[in-house]
């Protein structure tokens, strides 16, 4: 079992508020992750980081944005929640980059959002 | 493009039986290739994990298999258990770029019946 968590794990909220989703590992992991995923359909990295006071936006454009202060914390923030956020987000970390032999990405249960 | 394809989309077994679970990729250059188990409402947990030289990889139940060659990949599963009720997804790892990039198929869901 990976020691990587997140809450809220379910979130249902009205249009137009501030969320912040939190994620929290502590297997010391530099790379950290942030996917959307929609039922049947497949992960969607939106945001990464490769370490403290590093963040990058990943390929599907959101209108989230993320944090990167302390190695063990990576939130997700929406400023102003839309019915089209309405998702599954799942965090994620990993010792290394993608295409190395330890990149193995370990996953948080996710939480399911759901804005009205 | 890189993509990653599997299927079926979605199968129903029977306690006890078998299946296979394919997975074809188009990924460039190919660095490894994992299956992961998803269960509903939880986080993806990485099941076998096979570079370009390995062909076959077992975990328990779960037999991979890799051809570079043909860029297929399936994932066996011997005698299937309730608790195996669960999305199966295949991901593609490249080392071409910076980042190193992983791409995800949609996954199959896997059903098992009493």
């Amino acid at each position: 079992e990976a020691d990587i968590y997140q809450t809220p794990r379910y979130l249902v909220i009205g249009t137009g508020k501030k969320i912040t989703l939190e994620c929290s590992q502590t297997m010391g992991h530099d790379k950290m992750y942030w996917y959307q995923q929609d039922p049947g359909m497949e992960l969607h990295l939106i945001h990464y980081s490769y370490g403290v006071n590093s963040t990058e936006k990943g390929d599907l454009s959101s209108e989230s944005t993320v944090s990167r202060i302390r190695t063990e914390h990576f939130p997700l923030t929406l400023e102003s929640a839309r019915p089209s956020h309405t998702s599954q987000y799942l965090c994620a970390s990993s010792e290394a980059l993608a295409g190395a032999s330890t990149d193995t990405q370990y996953f948080g249960p996710g939480t399911r959002l759901t804005v009205l | 493009k890189n993509q990653v394809e599997q299927s079926p989309q979605s199968l129903i077994i029977l306690e006890g039986k078998n299946c296979t679970l394919q997975c074809n990729y188009t990924v460039s250059p190919f660095s490894n290739l994992r299956w992961y188990k998803q269960d509903t409402g939880r986080g993806p947990v990485s099941l076998t994990i096979m570079t370009f030289s390995e062909n076959t990889k077992s975990n328990g139940r779960y037999t991979a298999t890799l051809d570079a060659d043909t860029k297929q990949s399936s994932l066996h599963i011997t005698a299937s258990q309730l608790s195996d009720s669960a999305s199966y997804i295949c991901v593609v790892s490249d080392r071409g770029s910076t980042l190193g990039r992983l791409y995800f198929g949609r996954g199959t869901q896997l059903t098992v019946w009493p």
